[in-house]
């Protein structure tokens, strides 16, 4: 089975420019999760879903960062204007509940952002 | 916020050597993982612990939930050299609120030396 999936792997852009990462999750989770990396930080949650409709986004960091989830298999982080303080890796992460299990959470391979 | 502590931030180990690291927590959790992240990938599930006292193993590498829940350990007998990495945990507050709101711990960077 494929696991999460993000793109772009990397991208690289000029500050005040649009950025748009895109995560597919695993087929049949009902939980989408957003994070972002840095080595400051650590990894930070910014932003949940469960079954397409945000829980918790009090995790992110400013009205310039927005997600959407419109459907189960598709969600998107978007930054505008981005900043160069946003350069991190983001990851996208999904989960199942079931049962006990229900707080395993997989992670894709990451989008590493560049803002200059 | 919530945070856990783990130790140490950093190995340097002969390959063939064990190694052990640990998270503590101020809180009592629910649920204790340990990830494993290898440069520019995400990090992959090794271990997911769910009550106090488990102990539970995956290959070389162990796990155990403590019996106060505040604190895990994993361990991993006989290092090889692809187990370099950083090694996450991450649990779930007992006294949260919002499901699948982990809480990860700052790292524990490895290295192994052949």
């Amino acid at each position: 089975d494929a696991g999460v999936i993000q793109s772009p792997r990397h991208e690289v852009t000029e500050m005040g420019q649009e950025v748009t990462l895109r995560c597919k999750p695993i087929s049949g989770h009902d939980y989408l999760f957003w994070y972002r990396q840095t080595m400051m930080r650590g990894l930070e949650l910014l932003i949940y879903f469960n079954n397409n409709v945000p829980i918790d986004d009090s995790g992110m960091p400013e009205d310039r960062f927005s997600a959407k989830m419109p459907n189960a298999s598709f969600s998107t982080l978007k930054i505008q204007p981005s900043e160069p303080r946003d350069s991190a890796v983001y990851f996208c992460a999904s989960s199942l509940v079931v049962g006990l299990r229900s707080n395993e959470q997989f992670f894709g391979p990451g989008t590493r952002l560049t803002v200059l | 916020g919530q945070q856990l502590n783990q130790s140490p931030q950093s190995m340097f180990i002969q390959e063939g050597e064990d190694v052990s690291m640990n998270c503590t927590s101020s809180s009592i959790f629910n649920t204790w993982l340990w990830y494993k992240q290898e440069p520019g990938e995400g990090p992959v599930l090794l271990i997911a612990l769910y009550k106090a006292g488990e102990l539970t193993s995956n290959g070389r590498l162990t796990a155990q939930f403590g019996i106060t829940r505040k604190d895990s350990f994993l361990n991993i007998s006989a290092s090889i050299p692809s187990d370099v990495g950083i090694y996450f945990c991450a649990g779930l507050n007992a006294g949260g609120t919002s499901y699948g709101k982990l809480t990860f711990g700052q790292g524990t960077i490895l290295t192994v030396h052949p």
